[in-house]
Protein backbone atom coordinates (compact mmCIF):
# COMPACT_ATOMS: atom_id res chain seq x y z
CA UNK A 1 0.00 0.00 0.00
CA UNK A 2 1.69 3.40 -0.79
CA UNK A 3 1.05 6.22 1.37
CA UNK A 4 0.57 8.92 -1.96
CA UNK A 5 -1.33 7.61 -5.11
CA UNK A 6 -1.34 9.39 -8.07
CA UNK A 7 -3.62 9.55 -10.23
CA UNK A 8 -3.35 8.89 -13.59
CA UNK A 9 -0.77 6.71 -14.05
CA UNK A 10 -0.42 7.38 -17.39
CA UNK A 11 -1.25 10.55 -19.71
CA UNK A 12 -0.86 11.37 -23.08
CA UNK A 13 -2.09 14.59 -24.67
CA UNK A 14 -1.79 17.12 -27.79
CA UNK A 15 0.23 19.83 -26.96
CA UNK A 16 -1.66 23.02 -26.27
CA UNK A 17 -4.03 20.83 -24.14
CA UNK A 18 -4.69 21.04 -20.28
CA UNK A 19 -4.15 18.73 -17.88
CA UNK A 20 -4.12 18.16 -13.96
CA UNK A 21 -2.39 15.47 -11.93
CA UNK A 22 -3.92 14.64 -8.49
CA UNK A 23 -1.71 13.19 -5.40
CA UNK A 24 -4.50 11.69 -2.60
CA UNK A 25 -3.23 10.75 0.46
CA UNK A 26 -4.74 9.59 4.50
CA UNK A 27 -2.20 10.88 6.08
CA UNK A 28 -1.67 14.60 6.58
CA UNK A 29 1.87 16.36 6.05
CA UNK A 30 3.45 19.22 6.75
CA UNK A 31 4.46 20.12 3.26
CA UNK A 32 4.06 18.42 -0.15
CA UNK A 33 6.48 18.52 -3.06
CA UNK A 34 6.27 17.66 -6.58
CA UNK A 35 9.28 16.19 -8.74
CA UNK A 36 9.54 15.65 -12.42
CA UNK A 37 11.60 12.85 -13.71
CA UNK A 38 13.04 12.45 -17.19
CA UNK A 39 14.32 9.41 -19.00
CA UNK A 40 17.65 8.08 -17.49
CA UNK A 41 17.90 10.84 -15.34
CA UNK A 42 17.11 11.48 -11.22
CA UNK A 43 14.04 13.59 -9.79
CA UNK A 44 14.31 17.39 -9.59
CA UNK A 45 12.60 19.29 -7.40
CA UNK A 46 10.00 21.66 -8.75
CA UNK A 47 8.24 23.14 -6.10
CA UNK A 48 6.93 22.70 -2.46
CA UNK A 49 4.14 23.57 -0.80
CA UNK A 50 3.45 24.47 3.03
CA UNK A 51 0.18 25.64 4.03
CA UNK A 52 -3.31 24.13 3.53
CA UNK A 53 -5.50 25.93 0.28
CA UNK A 54 -1.69 27.08 -0.55
CA UNK A 55 -1.34 27.81 -4.38
CA UNK A 56 2.07 28.19 -5.88
CA UNK A 57 2.55 28.94 -9.91
CA UNK A 58 5.65 28.03 -11.67
CA UNK A 59 4.83 29.64 -15.36
CA UNK A 60 2.42 27.29 -16.98
CA UNK A 61 2.29 24.99 -13.88
CA UNK A 62 0.21 25.46 -10.73
CA UNK A 63 0.46 23.63 -7.51
CA UNK A 64 -2.46 23.46 -4.88
CA UNK A 65 -2.49 21.82 -1.05
CA UNK A 66 -5.52 21.05 0.11
CA UNK A 67 -7.21 22.20 2.54
CA UNK A 68 -6.67 19.13 4.84
CA UNK A 69 -2.88 19.31 3.85
CA UNK A 70 -3.88 15.37 2.57
CA UNK A 71 -3.65 15.54 -0.88
CA UNK A 72 -2.06 17.88 -3.74
CA UNK A 73 -2.81 18.67 -7.50
CA UNK A 74 -0.35 19.90 -10.42
CA UNK A 75 -1.87 21.63 -12.84
CA UNK A 76 -0.88 22.28 -16.78
CA UNK A 77 -1.71 25.14 -19.25
CA UNK A 78 -1.54 24.48 -22.91
CA UNK A 79 0.94 21.69 -22.07
CA UNK A 80 4.45 21.57 -24.46
CA UNK A 81 7.15 18.72 -25.47
CA UNK A 82 9.00 20.13 -23.38
CA UNK A 83 6.47 19.11 -20.32
CA UNK A 84 6.88 15.53 -21.22
CA UNK A 85 7.80 13.44 -18.14
CA UNK A 86 7.15 11.48 -15.20
CA UNK A 87 5.62 13.75 -12.18
CA UNK A 88 6.32 12.71 -8.89
CA UNK A 89 4.76 13.66 -5.32
CA UNK A 90 6.66 13.38 -1.98
CA UNK A 91 5.66 13.65 1.32
CA UNK A 92 7.35 13.56 4.68
CA UNK A 93 4.90 12.53 7.26
CA UNK A 94 8.01 11.55 9.88
CA UNK A 95 11.49 11.17 9.36
CA UNK A 96 11.06 9.20 5.88
CA UNK A 97 10.53 10.93 2.21
CA UNK A 98 7.43 9.23 0.79
CA UNK A 99 7.16 9.26 -2.81
CA UNK A 100 3.71 9.05 -4.86
CA UNK A 101 3.28 6.57 -7.29
CA UNK A 102 3.94 9.19 -10.37
CA UNK A 103 2.59 10.46 -13.63
CA UNK A 104 4.13 9.47 -16.78
CA UNK A 105 3.41 12.46 -19.22
CA UNK A 106 3.71 12.49 -22.89
CA UNK A 107 2.64 15.74 -24.65
CA UNK A 108 2.86 15.14 -28.88
CA UNK A 109 3.22 18.09 -30.47
CA UNK B 1 29.01 21.08 -10.36
CA UNK B 2 29.29 17.61 -9.57
CA UNK B 3 26.09 16.98 -7.06
CA UNK B 4 25.33 13.79 -6.39
CA UNK B 5 27.38 10.95 -8.17
CA UNK B 6 26.38 7.51 -8.38
CA UNK B 7 28.49 4.34 -9.71
CA UNK B 8 28.10 2.23 -11.39
CA UNK B 9 25.52 4.09 -13.80
CA UNK B 10 24.48 -0.13 -15.25
CA UNK B 11 25.07 -3.45 -13.95
CA UNK B 12 24.20 -7.19 -14.24
CA UNK B 13 24.35 -9.73 -12.29
CA UNK B 14 23.98 -13.29 -11.68
CA UNK B 15 21.44 -14.89 -8.66
CA UNK B 16 23.60 -14.86 -5.50
CA UNK B 17 25.96 -12.55 -6.25
CA UNK B 18 26.96 -9.38 -4.38
CA UNK B 19 27.94 -5.81 -4.70
CA UNK B 20 28.48 -2.35 -3.57
CA UNK B 21 26.61 0.86 -5.23
CA UNK B 22 28.75 3.60 -4.47
CA UNK B 23 26.80 7.21 -3.72
CA UNK B 24 28.88 10.35 -3.30
CA UNK B 25 27.59 14.20 -2.89
CA UNK B 26 29.90 17.64 -2.99
CA UNK B 27 27.14 20.00 -1.11
CA UNK B 28 28.01 19.36 1.86
CA UNK B 29 24.72 17.55 2.87
CA UNK B 30 23.96 16.04 6.19
CA UNK B 31 21.74 13.40 5.32
CA UNK B 32 21.39 11.09 2.23
CA UNK B 33 18.96 8.37 1.21
CA UNK B 34 18.63 5.44 -1.13
CA UNK B 35 15.56 4.74 -3.03
CA UNK B 36 14.60 1.90 -5.54
CA UNK B 37 12.11 2.94 -8.70
CA UNK B 38 10.21 0.43 -10.26
CA UNK B 39 7.24 0.56 -12.49
CA UNK B 40 4.46 2.05 -10.93
CA UNK B 41 4.98 1.92 -7.25
CA UNK B 42 7.54 5.43 -7.97
CA UNK B 43 10.37 6.09 -5.35
CA UNK B 44 10.27 3.49 -2.37
CA UNK B 45 12.99 4.05 0.41
CA UNK B 46 15.65 1.41 1.40
CA UNK B 47 17.53 3.02 3.99
CA UNK B 48 18.69 6.92 4.95
CA UNK B 49 21.21 8.13 7.20
CA UNK B 50 19.83 11.33 8.94
CA UNK B 51 24.02 12.53 9.64
CA UNK B 52 27.05 11.12 9.62
CA UNK B 53 27.22 8.09 11.76
CA UNK B 54 23.80 6.96 11.56
CA UNK B 55 21.80 4.91 9.36
CA UNK B 56 18.01 3.85 9.67
CA UNK B 57 15.29 1.48 7.90
CA UNK B 58 13.46 3.41 5.24
CA UNK B 59 9.98 1.04 3.87
CA UNK B 60 12.01 -1.34 2.15
CA UNK B 61 15.12 -2.54 3.89
CA UNK B 62 15.54 -6.19 3.59
CA UNK B 63 17.89 -7.64 1.49
CA UNK B 64 20.57 -4.67 1.52
CA UNK B 65 22.85 -3.29 4.05
CA UNK B 66 24.16 0.48 4.01
CA UNK B 67 27.23 2.19 5.29
CA UNK B 68 27.34 6.08 5.79
CA UNK B 69 31.27 6.13 5.39
CA UNK B 70 32.01 10.05 6.26
CA UNK B 71 29.80 13.06 5.67
CA UNK B 72 30.24 12.59 1.29
CA UNK B 73 29.45 8.65 1.13
CA UNK B 74 27.00 6.64 1.32
CA UNK B 75 26.97 2.95 0.24
CA UNK B 76 24.23 0.47 -0.28
CA UNK B 77 25.34 -2.96 -0.65
CA UNK B 78 23.18 -6.07 -1.77
CA UNK B 79 25.15 -9.03 0.22
CA UNK B 80 23.04 -11.95 -1.87
CA UNK B 81 21.52 -10.80 -4.91
CA UNK B 82 17.87 -11.76 -5.92
CA UNK B 83 15.85 -10.91 -8.95
CA UNK B 84 13.33 -8.99 -7.14
CA UNK B 85 15.95 -6.64 -6.63
CA UNK B 86 16.31 -5.61 -10.57
CA UNK B 87 15.29 -2.20 -10.31
CA UNK B 88 16.65 1.41 -10.97
CA UNK B 89 18.37 2.46 -7.77
CA UNK B 90 18.94 6.41 -6.78
CA UNK B 91 20.96 8.16 -4.10
CA UNK B 92 19.82 11.49 -2.96
CA UNK B 93 21.04 13.91 -0.28
CA UNK B 94 19.99 17.18 1.35
CA UNK B 95 21.15 19.74 3.77
CA UNK B 96 19.02 18.91 6.67
CA UNK B 97 16.63 16.36 7.18
CA UNK B 98 13.23 16.89 8.80
CA UNK B 99 12.79 20.37 7.54
CA UNK B 100 9.77 21.61 5.92
CA UNK B 101 11.18 23.15 2.81
CA UNK B 102 13.92 20.32 2.87
CA UNK B 103 14.89 19.23 -1.03
CA UNK B 104 16.31 16.09 -2.23
CA UNK B 105 18.99 15.73 -4.77
CA UNK B 106 19.27 13.01 -6.90
CA UNK B 107 21.90 11.12 -8.47
CA UNK B 108 21.51 9.75 -11.69
CA UNK B 109 20.54 6.75 -10.96
CA UNK B 110 22.17 2.72 -11.44
CA UNK B 111 20.29 0.34 -13.61
CA UNK B 112 20.52 -3.03 -11.83
CA UNK B 113 19.34 -6.08 -13.27
CA UNK B 114 19.64 -9.58 -11.31
CA UNK B 115 19.66 -13.16 -13.62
Amino acid sequence: TQLLEQSPQFLSIQEGENLTVYCNSSSVFSSLQWYRQEPGEGPVLLVTVVTGGEVKKLKRLTFQFGDARKDSSLHITAAQPGDTGLYLCAGAPGNQFYFGTGTSLTVIP
Amino acid sequence: NAGVTQTPKFQVLKTGQSMTLQCAQDMNHNSMYWYRQDPGMGLRLIYYSASEGTTDKGEVPNGYNVSRLNKREFSLRLESAAPSQTSVYFCASSAIQGETNEKLFFGSGTQLSVL
